[in-house]
């Protein structure tokens, strides 16, 4: 089954300064690339996702590259603010068609990203 | 649009006794229930995979007997855990997918329920 690395665990970052997560995934057929936030004892929150037929993908101050190749996908975010302080998950599914959604996601395991003042 | 409710959002037990958690759909059908479970700084990891009207698919490791999952509209399914232990105790968090009726659904992107919390005393 698919395996997806994160890292770093942690992260800390003055405010106003870019943060970057990194995760790989095992299995080359997985084509969808969601990354959640999550606050604590919340609901993951999707902020941004990406399909294999794109490298990259920006939305304000959040974007997420993907390599294809590498089996490796990032998330940026620029000029922190304290409210982004969370855990972070990246995740990796297979989607195909209209049942796309219906097909599991195989979660990494998270980066604590604190933003100091 | 796209929301997913759960109940309880927190509940406490004693050991022995079952405990049963809902996952509502408000807006849409939702198609495809997963039931998630993550340990304080742990991620979230996949339970099972419930489709209306089918058995649900468990994961490897987890016991069917135990964690009865129950699909059996297209706006709610069931988690009920059954002789719980205090190593039960967890956040259990559903997320749904399905075609909307509002709200303009995308085929990616799965709603995931406010979570419950599980403790066993």
């Amino acid at each position: 089954g698919e395996n997806v690395e994160q890292h770093p665990s942690t992260l800390s970052v003055q405010e106003g300064d870019s943060a970057v997560i990194k995760c790989t995934y095992s299995d080359s057929a997985s084509n969808y690339f969601p990354w959640y936030k999550q606050e604590l004892g919340k609901r993951p929150q999707l902020i941004i996702d990406i399909r294999s037929n794109v490298g990259e993908k920006k939305d304000q101050r959040i974007a997420v590259t993907l390599n294809k190749t590498a089996k490796h996908f990032s998330l940026h975010i620029t000029e922190t603010q304290p409210e982004d302080s969370a855990v972070y998950f990246c995740a990796a599914s297979i989607r195909g068609g209209l049942t796309g959604g219906g097909n599991k996601l195989t979660f990494g395991t998270g980066t604590q990203l604190k933003v100091e003042l | 649009g796209a929301v997913v409710s759960q109940h309880p959002s927190w509940v406490i037990c004693k050991s022995g006794t079952s405990v049963k958690i809902e996952c509502r759909s408000l807006d849409f059908q939702a198609t495809t229930m997963f039931w998630y479970r993550q340990f304080p700084k742990q991620s979230l990891m996949l339970m099972a995979t419930s489709n209306e009207g089918s058995k649900a698919t468990y994961e490897q490791g987890v016991e069917k007997d135990k964690f009865l999952i129950n699909h059996a509209s297209l706006t709610l399914s069931t988690l009920t855990v059954t002789s719980a232990h205090p190593e039960d105790s967890s956040f259990y968090i559903c997320s749904a997918w399905g075609t909307g009726l509002a709200g303009g659904l995308t085929r990616n992107e799965q709603f995931f329920g406010p979570g419950t919390r599980l403790t066993v005393l």
